[in-house]
């Protein structure tokens, strides 16, 4: 069963125009919220957070939501790069229920057009 | 900054193989990881480690076992291996001892190809 959800395996955007990605969840223990980039044979790399406690983070072009009744968050890019294309994984975890290892959704693929 | 080190960047094992992916990170880490990503399945976790000589299965366990000897360092071990197991594996090391936010910091991944 799936706690953490991504149901768009894929997105097209065109340059300068805003990426919308979106991640579910279902466990309400869930506290804290990550989004990781990753390109091509490499690693995923951390891009932005979110604490339960927030609704709302900004770092630069990236911003992440989170509607913690609809268990939903999202991720915006503004404006979209090309470089911006790589897979985009959402993950959770419940850092106040203990130690344990972050869910991961299964991914969105962006591709930004130029 | 953390580096997590993957010992190969590309194997080519034959089925039947045993096969070790080694990892090392620099940043006396406590939590190391194995996952493994294939395409429409995202990351998988299949073992973890809290501390030296302490392991956990994950969510996909079955095949692979681990073995973590020094606190820097978490192998993953395939005592046979099978073609379903070609994917790309990452590793990935967190702080643990109360300063963690479930960040992971990952290694750039060892594509293994299973002929």
């Amino acid at each position: 069963d799936q706690q953490v959800k991504q149901n768009s395996p894929s997105l097209s955007v065109q340059e300068g125009r805003i990426s919308i990605l979106n991640c579910d969840y279902t466990n309400s223990m869930f506290d804290y919220f990550l989004w990781y980039k990753k390109y091509p044979a490499e690693g995923p790399t951390f891009l932005i957070s979110i604490s339960s406690i927030k609704d709302k983070n900004e770092d630069g072009r990236f911003t992440v939501f989170l509607n913690k009744s609809a268990k939903h968050l999202s991720l915006h890019i503004v404006p979209s790069q090309p470089g911006d294309s790589a897979v985009y994984f959402c993950a959770a975890s419940a850092i106040n229920s203990g130690n344990t290892p972050l869910v991961f959704g299964k991914g969105t693929r962006l591709s930004v057009i130029a | 900054d953390v580096k997590v080190t993957q010992s190969s960047r590309y194997l080519v094992k034959r089925t039947g193989e045993k096969v070790f992916l080694e990892c090392v990170q620099d940043m006396d880490h406590e939590n190391m990881f194995w996952y493994r990503q294939d395409p429409g399945l995202g990351l998988r976790l299949i073992y973890f480690s809290y501390d030296v000589k302490m392991k956990e299965k994950g969510d996909i366990p079955e095949g692979y076992s681990v073995s973590r000897e020094k606190k820097e360092r978490f192998s993953l071990i395939l005592e046979s291996a099978s073609t379903n197991q070609t994917s790309m594996y990452l590793c990935a090391s967190s702080p643990g001892s109360g300063l963690d936010t479930g960040e992971l910091f990952f290694g750039e991944g060892s594509r293994l190809t299973v002929l």
